[in-house]
């Protein structure tokens, strides 16, 4: 079963210093999405992607955050300078276009 | 935008007995309304999801109810089981590819 896919699976960093997390979603699907769960909290909203540009953002992704397809495959989500409250599990999804939104395992970032 | 409010926040039910889970959305635009289930330290993955033309959808021990005019639905698990005990997510969007947005979850536990 096509599966999305997340890297890495865990990191820790220091308080602003960057990160970039990985995703690969699934290969037909045509719509991207980050999703932040800080821990025992909901899942949240971060941005969406379609036809290589954002078509979507929450009010927490802001300047800090940025996406990128940089080739046919990958999704990245960039945090330029991370904060303590940036600790949270970060979910990839995809989806073809109606139906099932997949999610990923998920990569969580740990602030220090 | 879409809000999405959901109650209870916990829910301790015996062995066999029947759960609902209910939420409510703002966005009278929304008409895609899916569950999902979240096992702790998992991704969250997708039970069940009605549209908006249908009332009811019911699949073995879950079922879904959708009430566009009050702007609700609901979650119902028959004869619940302890392997039934999770996090539980409803989430609304209001057309293919645009962002799900979640309430805040709803912690069931199944005890026998």
């Amino acid at each position: 079963e096509p599966e999305v896919t997340q890297t890495p699976s865990h990191q820790v960093t220091q308080m602003g210093q960057e990160v970039i997390l990985r995703c690969v979603p699934i290969s037909n699907h045509l719509y991207f999405y980050w999703y932040r769960q800080i821990l025992g909290q909901k899942v949240e909203f971060l941005v969406s992607f379609y036809n290589n540009e954002i078509s979507e953002k929450s009010e927490i992704f802001d300047d800090q955050f940025s996406v990128e397809r940089p080739d046919g495959s990958n999704f990245t989500l960039k945090i330029r300078s991370t904060k303590l409250e940036d600790s949270a599990m970060y979910f990839c999804a995809s989806i073809v276009g109606t139906g099932e939104l997949f999610f990923g395992e998920g990569s969580r970032l740990t602030v220090l | 935008g879409e809000n999405v409010e959901q109650h209870p926040s916990t829910l301790s039910v015996q062995e066999g007995d029947s759960a609902v889970i209910k939420c409510t959305y703002s966005d009278s635009a929304s008409n895609y309304f899916p569950w999902y289930k979240q096992e702790l330290g998992k991704r969250p993955q997708l039970i069940i999801d009605i549209r908006s033309n249908v009332g009811e959808k019911k699949d073995q021990r879950i079922a879904v109810t959708l009430n566009k005019t009050a702007k609700h639905f609901s979650l119902h698990i028959t004869e619940t089981q302890p392997e039934d005990s999770a996090v539980y997510f409803c989430a609304a969007s209001y057309q293919a590819g645009t962002a799900l947005i979640f309430g805040k979850g709803t912690t069931l536990s199944v005890s026998s």
